[in-house]
């Protein structure tokens, strides 16, 4: 079966840690994003990448670093800079061309706790 | 800043009715749009993507674009409790291939 994986669902970490969230596809897919989710707040974008070696800051990207040395793969890394590191993280993959190419498609996601 | 706008509900339906989610977009060169329907807990799962004006129908699922007054709809017919879910809507500018979403619209289904 083709689709996305996360890990772990849950993650507890005392705060100061850093933390690598893993994400994997076998979608064949070039793009990969990942967002965050608070309670009540819509989706923000992190960081996101349209191919292997290369990524780019979303709209919250500060405290957090991403690498894709794989097409497969997409981890993101939540650092001690991140000031409210608690939430939903979910990891997402879209096509690089051709039709429906723009639509994303979601892991399970990972939730963090910081205490 | 492009801005997608959702009523955040919850809307709530009897079984059977026809449940309408409408989302409201800022920028005029959207070329894309997306639902997505996500369950408390759960990550989104994309249900309709619509790219031209008019209606585009899946089961029970009906998508309504109209560009020129900047909205898309979702309609589903014949609701049923399982459809109780955050409703997102997706837009996505032309230049871009990164969508906005919504904060989404909460629909309960009552039996």
């Amino acid at each position: 079966d083709g689709g996305i994986t996360q890990s772990p669902k849950y993650l507890f970490r005392k705060e100061g840690q850093n933390v690598t969230l893993s994400c994997e596809q076998n979608l064949n897919h070039d793009a990969m994003y990942w967002y965050r989710q608070d309670p009540g707040q819509g989706l923000r974008l992190i960081y996101y990448s349209q191919i292997v070696n290369d990524f780019q800051k979303g709209d919250i990207a500060e405290g957090y670093s991403v690498s894709r040395e794989k097409k497969e793969s997409f981890p993101l890394t939540v650092t001690s800079a991140q000031k409210n590191p608690t939430a939903f993280y979910l990891c997402a993959s879209s096509r690089g061309g051709g039709a429906h190419s723009y639509e994303q498609y979601f892991g399970p996601g990972t939730r963090l706790t910081v205490t | 800043q492009k801005e997608v706008e959702q009523n955040s509900g919850p809307l709530s339906v009897p079984e059977g009715a026809i449940a309408s989610l409408n989302c409201t977009y800022s920028d005029r060169g959207s070329q894309s749009f997306f639902w997505y329907r996500q369950y408390s807990g759960k990550s989104p799962e994309l249900i309709m993507s619509i790219y031209s004006n008019g209606d585009k129908e899946d089961g029970r699922f009906t998508a309504q674009l109209n560009k020129a007054s900047q909205y898309v709809s979702l309609l589903i017919r014949d609701s049923q409790p399982s459809d109780s879910a955050t409703y997102l809507c997706a837009v996505r500018s032309g230049g871009s291939y990164i969508p906005t979403f919504g904060r989404g619209t909460s629909l309960i289904v009552h039996p």
